[in-house]
């Protein structure tokens, strides 16, 4: 069974345009949480998505940031006009059930790199 | 302000030794508390849940503790090993619901053969 997948891996984007991440969650989960980390930092929640349904962004910046987790393919996560600030670590969790009654699993992470 | 506070520095520990890192939370009233670890350039990985009305809970040479009075979980790592340093991060519920979990900064542990 393989694990939660995230691609790219390294992700080099100047700034103004746009970065798309994609998530593949493990195989049975339909909970997808996505998670930024900065240097020395903890990880940051961003957005918590079933299929087709966004549960909860609050951590998600209002503009530039969005999420989408369709009912065929990946969980995406899309930052528009990328500034330098955007530069991190962006990971991609899931699981079976709403965390806190079952274990998230982590994807290996996306590293963006804004010019 | 709600926080949680992790040892900020890192902690070195002698092999055979027991390790011990803190969490502490200011303002939350969480249901549950996970202990993650997380090697660099990887993302984290779950190691131990413990619910507010677990005192304890063991995993091998893993041990954690949870005091909702005290607002602190203690995790114990015996007998550590060099394959035990990575960086462990704490975790927690912070409405008591099931929608997201928040996260310590985490603290950097080496053990030295």
């Amino acid at each position: 069974n393989a694990g939660v997948m995230q691609n790219p891996r390294h992700l080099v984007r100047r700034r103004g345009q746009e970065a798309r991440l994609r998530c593949s969650p493990m195989k049975g989960h339909s909970h997808v949480y996505w998670y930024r980390q900065l240097p020395e930092e903890g990880l940051k929640f961003m957005v918590y998505l079933q299929k087709e349904n966004i549960i909860d962004e609050s951590g998600m910046p209002k503009e530039r940031f969005s999420a989408e987790f369709p009912k065929e393919g990946p969980s995406i996560l899309r930052i528009q006009q990328v500034v330098r600030g955007d530069s991190a670590a962006y990971f991609c969790a899931s699981s079976r059930d709403s965390v806190g009654t079952d274990t998230q699993y982590f994807g290996p992470g996306t590293r963006l790199t804004v010019l | 302000s709600q926080k949680i506070e992790q040892n900020s520095e890192a902690l070195n520990i002698q092999e055979g030794k027991t390790a011990t890192l803190t969490c502490n939370y200011t303002n939350y009233s969480p249901a549950y508390l996970q202990w993650y670890r997380q090697d660099p350039g990887r993302g984290p990985v779950f190691l131990l849940l413990i619910r507010e009305n677990e005192k304890e809970k063991r995993k091998e040479r893993l041990k954690v503790t949870f005091d909702t009075t005290l607002k602190q979980s203690l995790f114990h790592i015996t007998a550590s090993q060099p394959a035990d340093s990575a960086t462990y991060l704490c975790a927690l519920d912070p409405l008591g619901s099931a929608s997201k979990i928040i996260f310590g900064s985490g603290t950097r542990l080496s053990i030295r053969p």
